[in-house]
């Protein structure tokens, strides 16, 4: 099992534009969360998904940012426009249903400048 | 008030020693208890989870929980340069909404 995949690992951007960050859960998991890393607040749950459908986006910090999940393979979370502030580690994790563990990709590091 | 509050560190010890990282948290509703590792540039990894009080224990690691203080530990006997990451510790009430605490960065020196 190749584990769950994100893309790119490293996104440095200009203030003002648009950000996508991709995820791949691992096959069979229900459950696909994103989180948000920084020194400051540590780990943030920003929006999960249960079955492609989005269940709780409470932690979404605002509306510049949006997440999908068109199928059970495939996520994204989008920043527009993305501001210096929004730099940080993105991490996306995914879960079965009968398990209470969650499996994190390696993250994406984004920089705003 | 966060939901749950971590010594940042950073923690330095000599290999062999015991490591003690902890935790509090104010939700008492909180029964799942957890601790990840992190390695440098790197994504989490479950390493120990309990639920509700108690002790569980996995081959040098130990886990408790003291509800009636809000309290969770992580115990590391026999510290490797290995066990060297970053410790975050976190509770849920559900398997969903997981809060994670900002880490402890642990070096163990040879």
């Amino acid at each position: 099992d190749a584990g769950v995949i994100q893309s790119p690992r490293h996104e440095v951007t200009e203030m003002g534009q648009e950000v996508t960050l991709r995820c791949k859960p691992i096959s069979g998991h229900d459950y696909l969360f994103w989180y948000r890393q920084t020194m400051m607040r540590g780990l943030e749950l920003l929006i999960y998904f249960n079955n492609n459908v989005p269940i709780d986006d409470s932690g979404m910090p605002e509306d510049r940012f949006s997440a999908k999940m068109p199928n059970a393979s495939f996520s994204t979370l989008k920043i527009q426009p993305s501001e210096p502030r929004d730099s940080a580690v993105y991490f996306c994790a995914s879960r079965a249903t009968l398990s209470y563990e969650q499996y994190f990709g390696p993250g994406t590091r984004l920089t705003v400048t | 008030q966060k939901e749950v509050e971590q010594d940042p560190g950073p923690l330095s010890v000599p290999e062999g020693a015991i490591v003690s990282l902890n935790c509090t948290y104010s939700n008492s509703a909180f029964q799942y208890f957890m601790w990840y590792r992190q390695y440098s540039r790197k994504g989490p990894e479950l390493l120990m989870y309990t639920y509700s009080s108690g002790n569980k224990e996995d081959g040098r690691f130990t886990a408790q929980v003291d509800k009636s203080s809000k309290y969770i530990s992580l115990f590391i006997r026999d510290s490797q340069p290995s066990d060297s990451a970053t410790y975050l510790c976190a509770t849920a009430n559900t398997g969903n909404q997981f809060y994670f605490g900002t880490g402890t960065s642990l070096t163990v020196i040879p």
